[in-house]
């Protein structure tokens, strides 16, 4: 079974308007991670937003917010007022504690690819 | 700050070929990670590191080895490589568990 899963392969979105990214997630810890990065057509990998899974409040960062449902497991990203610039891949992942601690490496989903339209 | 650098950006090898992929970091993070992305996929986690002279497997780790002699250096080596190994590799870094800081990348074909 996946770990981390984002339904929309792809998304059109006027510019200015809201976006709502989906991403459920799959774990029987505790204690986890969730991350969003965006990945724009150069290639790079751009941290966006954590959410912990024992953090009392929603993150947020600026234009990105993080709307954690915890009891749903899932996890999506709220980008508001988008603009042409965000037209990218967006993807989703967790940590799941192991050995490594603070350590543990990234699960992530296969992402979706947003696209905004003047 | 130059952040997570990675060197080569690019290469091109043959089948059975070996090569060296190097990622540096200069904000003094204890952990590394090596990752693959191939297309329509996300991240997968090939090895870890918890500190200087530490390495671990990720989910796929076969045909890979590391090494971390120096903190702020990890690198990942491909003995004998397989057209199966095409991908792009990223390295991140990180002292937290909220974070990581990924690499620009480094585009690898093998024929």
């Amino acid at each position: 079974a996946q770990k981390i899963t984002q339904t929309q392969p792809g998304m059109f979105v006027q510019e200015k308007e809201a976006v709502t990214l989906d991403c459920t997630y799959d774990t029987s810890d505790q204690s986890y991670g969730l991350f969003w990065y965006k990945q724009p057509s150069s290639g790079e990998m751009i941290f966006l937003i954590y959410q912990g899974s024992y953090d009392e409040q929603n993150a947020t960062e600026g234009r990105y917010s993080l709307n954690f449902q915890k009891a749903r497991k899932s996890a999506n990203l709220v980008i508001s007022a988008s603009q042409l610039g965000d037209s990218a891949m967006y993807f989703c992942a967790m940590r799941e504690p192991t050995a490594g601690g603070g350590a543990d490496g990234l699960t992530f989903g296969k992402g979706t690819h947003l696209i905004i339209q003047p | 700050n130059a952040g997570v650098t990675q060197t080569p950006k690019f290469r091109v090898l043959k089948t059975g070929q070996s090569m060296t992929l190097l990622c540096a970091q200069d904000m003094n993070h204890e952990y590394m990670y090596w990752y693959r992305q191939d297309p329509g996929m996300g991240l997968r986690l090939i090895h870890y590191s918890v500190g200087e002279g530490t390495t671990a497997k990720g989910e796929v780790p076969d045909g890979y080895n590391v090494s971390r002699l120096k903190k702020q250096n990890f690198l990942l080596g491909l003995e004998s490589a397989a057209p199966s190994q095409t991908s792009v590799y990223f390295c991140a870094s990180t002292n937290s568990g909220r974070y990581q800081f990924f690499g620009p990348g480094t585009r690898l074909t093998v024929l």
